[in-house]
């Protein structure tokens, strides 16, 4: 079986700190994603982990534990744009992709 | 590069029709996908392709199909449509497979009345 497990919404304010979380249960991996997704549009790559640790780009950073099966999204230094819907998917064998239910984060001023 | 283009961009059909749903990139990608996406529910893959002449089944096949003739193009089809295919779709086309970024279309509005 497979299992995707995200928070369905978060809310932040500009210029705060929000991490997104993922969980997940698939009986292969060969690397997490994260795609960001803004309403109404296709979503856009934002990162890869597929070794454990931490990926820093700018002002956001991704985090795993294959271990733990576990991975976080970080985002800093909140702006509006950055709400959108976030969405964790594994590699679970071959190229496919499985997805989450995304989470819909919300930024206010 | 135009990437990933998708037609068309919104579409009605009657319970019964068929459509082919269209996908063409020009990155010169060896695998493309098709998703399906349902409100709060995520993308689902109905179908993916790692070559020309090569398809295979996602999660989600039922009652569609797809073909693979070239590198560029991968369309869809949906044989005698029903309300539960009301969705938006995306198609996404990567050049390396495991561990490379997906690029996906701008996706199709399709409504089953």
């Amino acid at each position: 079986g497979q299992n995707i497990d995200q928070p369905t919404e978060m809310t932040a304010t500009e210029g705060a700190i929000v991490q997104i979380n993922c969980t997940y249960q698939t009986s292969g991996f060969n690397g997490l994603f994260w795609y960001q997704q803004h309403a109404g549009e296709a979503p856009t790559f934002l990162s890869y982990n597929v070794l454990d640790g931490l990926e820093e780009k700018g002002r956001f950073s991704s985090f795993l534990s294959r271990s733990k099966g576990y991975s976080y999204l970080l985002l800093k230094e909140l702006q509006m744009k950055d709400s959108a819907s976030y969405l964790c998917a594994v590699n679970q064998a071959g190229t496919a992709l499985i997805f989450g239910k995304g989470t819909t984060l919300s930024v206010s001023s | 590069n135009a990437g990933v283009t998708q037609t068309p961009k919104f579409r009605i059909l009657k319970i019964g029709q068929s459509m082919t749903l269209q996908c063409a990139q020009d990155m010169n990608h060896n695998y493309m996908y098709w998703y399906r996406q349902d409100p709060g529910m995520g993308l689902k893959l109905i179908y993916y392709s790692v070559g020309a002449g090569i398809t295979d089944k996602g999660e989600v096949p039922n009652g569609y199909n797809v073909s693979r003739s070239t590198t560029e193009d991968f369309p869809l089809r949906l044989e005698l449509a029903a309300p539960s295919q009301t969705s938006v779709y995306f198609c996404a086309s990567t050049g390396q497979g495991v561990g490379y970024e997906q690029y996906f279309g701008p996706g199709t509005r399709l409504t089953v009345t």
